[in-house]
């Protein structure tokens, strides 16, 4: 089956700093991953949709120049937080999909990565 | 805006009982439903899908049904065990690589 690998799955850092997040397919091309983050007992919530070879779709509220986003292969992804502050502490999980079904009308069935869990000093 | 709800609070039941968890929606005409398990510290894990002209899905001791006219689905697991504890999410979506919008998820514990 698809398989989503993320990395890495924990990582501390200070204030100000930047991190980078890996989320790669393992065995299926993936034009399209989703970048999610949750908080403690809160919903998933879509950050941004990442597209192979153009620019990423930033949710409303989601500051695009602090989450940057690359998909620069159809089998990688990466979320880098710049300049982090403790508030965004928080589990980021990557997403993607092989279509259930052909074209469109397909069903968006997610295979998700282990999440990474980011704490910022 | 479009709302999901699951009952947030934690269910509790005997080992061997069947488990219903429950979702509703407003504001929506989803396409797809799924439902997927996630445990501490990990990310989700699908379990099943349901279309809209679906009414019922099953799949081993799992099912799940979908009534689009309450808004709402049923999700069950029969003869549970207590490796069923985790959290259940609801998912809705509109087909395509349309955004996958997920409810808060109820958490399950199944007592021995």
């Amino acid at each position: 089956g698809a398989v989503v690998s993320q990395h890495p799955s924990r990582v501390i850092c200070k204030s100000g700093t930047s991190v980078k997040i890996e989320c790669r397919s393992l065995d299926f091309q993936a034009t399209t991953m989703f970048w999610y983050r949750q908080f403690p007992k809160q919903s998933l919530m879509l950050m941004a949709t990442s597209n192979e070879g153009s620019k990423a779709t930033y949710e409303q509220g989601v500051e695009k120049d602090k989450f940057l986003i690359n998909h620069a292969s159809l089998t990688l992804s990466t979320l880098t937080v710049t300049s982090a502050h403790p508030e965004d502490s928080s589990f980021y999980i990557c997403s993607a999909s092989p279509l259930v079904g052909k074209g469109s009308s397909g069903a968006n069935v997610l295979t998700f990565g282990a999440g990474s869990r980011l704490t910022v000093l | 805006s479009q709302k999901i709800e699951q009952n947030s609070e934690a269910l509790n039941i005997q080992e061997g009982k069947t488990a219903t968890l429950t979702c509703n929606y407003t504001n929506y005409s989803p396409a797809y439903l799924q439902w997927y398990r996630q445990d501490p510290g990990r990310g989700p894990v699908f379990l099943l899908l349901i279309r809209e002209n679906e009414k019922e899905k099953r799949k081993e001791r799992l099912k799940v049904t979908f009534d689009t006219t309450l808004k709402q689905s049923l999700f069950h697991i029969t003869a549970s065990q207590p490796a069923d504890s985790a959290t259940y999410l609801c998912a809705l979506h509109s087909g395509g690589y349309q955004k996958v919008t997920f409810g808060i998820g109820t958490k399950l514990q199944v007592i021995p």
